[in-house]
């Protein structure tokens, strides 16, 4: 099963401050991705990355987020000027053969506090 | 009417006990359908993967998909108090945007 790295684990952070979360796979891989999950409420999508671009993204992730791949390793993501509601778990995503097919695989996930 | 529903539970059952987990949709576009496990404040484990309907069965977990009804199912046979954890359904038209449940806790008792 593919593995992927997320740094921080947690952060904590003044409302208004900018974040860097952090996304490393073990193995190459062409598809990233970046979910949310808010506490006590559903993961949801927020955006998928191939190939250097933004393939997609969702309602929630406007301007105030971006993502790359800075080194052709790392994969970011970045929340500038961080809202309380910003607070959430963060997981990176990869999409990669593993014993139950080729689909998604989660990171550990990086909380985010916002303060 | 929300595009992915489960029943958060929470569940609990006694240890040996058929651990039963379902989850309903809207989207008749879906097509790859999948149970997670998550612990608390940790990233979900992917358990199951089905693509379309029928049944998959692995180990002492079996995932069933009804297109025809929008349901989806997670059985756990034999559970024990490790399997305590919350179970996610997620489905998607294309295998990555990935419309979560809500997720139902579950709780072995030993």
């Amino acid at each position: 099963e593919p593995e992927v790295t997320q740094t921080p684990s947690h952060q904590v952070t003044q409302m208004g401050q900018e974040v860097i979360l952090r996304c490393v796979p073990i193995s190459n891989h062409l598809y990233f991705y970046w979910y949310r999950q808010i506490l006590g409420q559903k993961v949801e999508f927020l955006v998928s990355f191939y190939n250097n671009e933004i393939s997609e993204k969702s309602e929630i992730f406007d301007d105030q987020f971006s993502v790359e791949r800075p080194d052709g390793s790392n994969f970011t993501l970045k929340i500038r000027s961080t809202k309380l509601e910003d607070s959430a778990m963060y997981f990176c995503a990869i999409e990669g053969q593993g014993h139950s097919g080729n689909t998604i695989y989660f990171g550990e996930g990086s909380w985010l506090t916002v303060v | 009417q929300k595009e992915v529903e489960q029943d958060p539970g929470p569940l609990s059952v006694p240890e040996g006990a058929i651990v039963s987990l379902n989850c309903t949709y809207s989207n008749s576009a879906f097509q790859y359908f999948m149970w997670y496990r998550q612990y608390s404040r940790k990233g979900p484990e992917l358990l199951m993967y089905t693509y379309s309907s029928g049944n998959k069965e692995d180990g002492r977990f079996t995932a069933q998909v009804d297109k025809s009804s929008k349901y989806i199912s997670l059985f756990i046979r034999d559970s024990q108090p490790s399997d305590s954890a919350t179970y996610l359904c997620a489905m998607s038209p294309n295998d990555y945007k990935l419309s979560f449940g809500a997720g139902t806790t579950v709780t072995v008792r030993a």
